[in-house]
């Protein structure tokens, strides 16, 4: 079934530097999506990107997509330790794009 | 902003209880989810519904879940006869009616389950 993979699993920097996250999947998609997870919270949503775009921006977040390499990155620039927190990327698992499913995240740890 | 809403925000049950977890979706979102997340464990897709009936379910939605609409604002999922693997974390989710659209979570309910 489709599911999307981040790596690293588990990643520590220090205030200040960029993190990057990636995430791979299986078969075709029409979009992708990223979201956050504080410890013990609900899921927000970063950013959604479709499969026609290749770079979107949010603030100091920057997703990529490689549709030929079924391949996503969530890059975040000058992090801050409010950033540390759990991210997901969410796939389809449908050609419809109606239901998705999580990969089992990047657990980033930005040290002050 | 509007958001979805979530209840309880934790119960504990005895095992083999009957459990139901209630959800407010976005008032003009037309599709619904419920996701669960074992703790230190990924989000797991349990449901999607969208015009009163089921359209997808994984293999962990047997016949001790079932959800629900009963009404024009909640969303509710139950299980019947809770087990210990049931304690998790259930997050339901909503959102519009076009495809690839953004899905948007509530703040979950903890299920624990003794």
């Amino acid at each position: 079934s489709q599911q999307g993979e981040e790596d690293p699993q588990a990643l520590s920097i220090q205030e200040g530097e960029n993190a990057t996250m990636n995430c791979s999947y299986k078969t075709s998609i029409n979009n992708l999506q990223w979201y956050r997870q504080n410890s013990g919270r609900g899921l927000v949503h970063l950013i959604l990107i479709r499969s026609n775009e290749r770079e979107k921006h949010s603030g100091r977040l920057r997703v990529t997509l490689d549709t030929s390499k079924k391949s996503s990155s969530l890059l975040i620039t000058a992090s801050r330790a409010a950033d540390t927190a759990s991210y997901f990327c969410a796939t389809p698992i449908d050609n419809y794009g109606q239901n998705f499913v999580f990969g089992p995240g990047t657990r980033l740890s930005v040290l002050p | 902003e509007p958001e979805v809403t979530q209840t309880p925000s934790h119960q504990v049950t005895q095992m083999g209880q009957e459990v139901i977890l209630r959800c407010v979706p976005i008032s003009n979102h037309l599709y619904f989810y419920w996701y669960r997340q074992i703790l230190g464990q990924k989000v797991e897709f349990l449901v999607s519904f969208y015009n009163n009936e089921i359209s997808e379910k994984s293999e962990i939605f047997d016949d001790q879940f079932s959800v629900e609409r009963p009404d024009g604002s909640n969303f509710t999922l139950k299980i019947r006869s809770t087990k210990l693997e049931d304690s998790a974390m259930y997050f339901c989710a909503s959102r519009t009616g076009f495809s690839g659209n953004t899905i948007y979570f509530g703040e979950g309910s903890w299920l624990t389950v003794v």
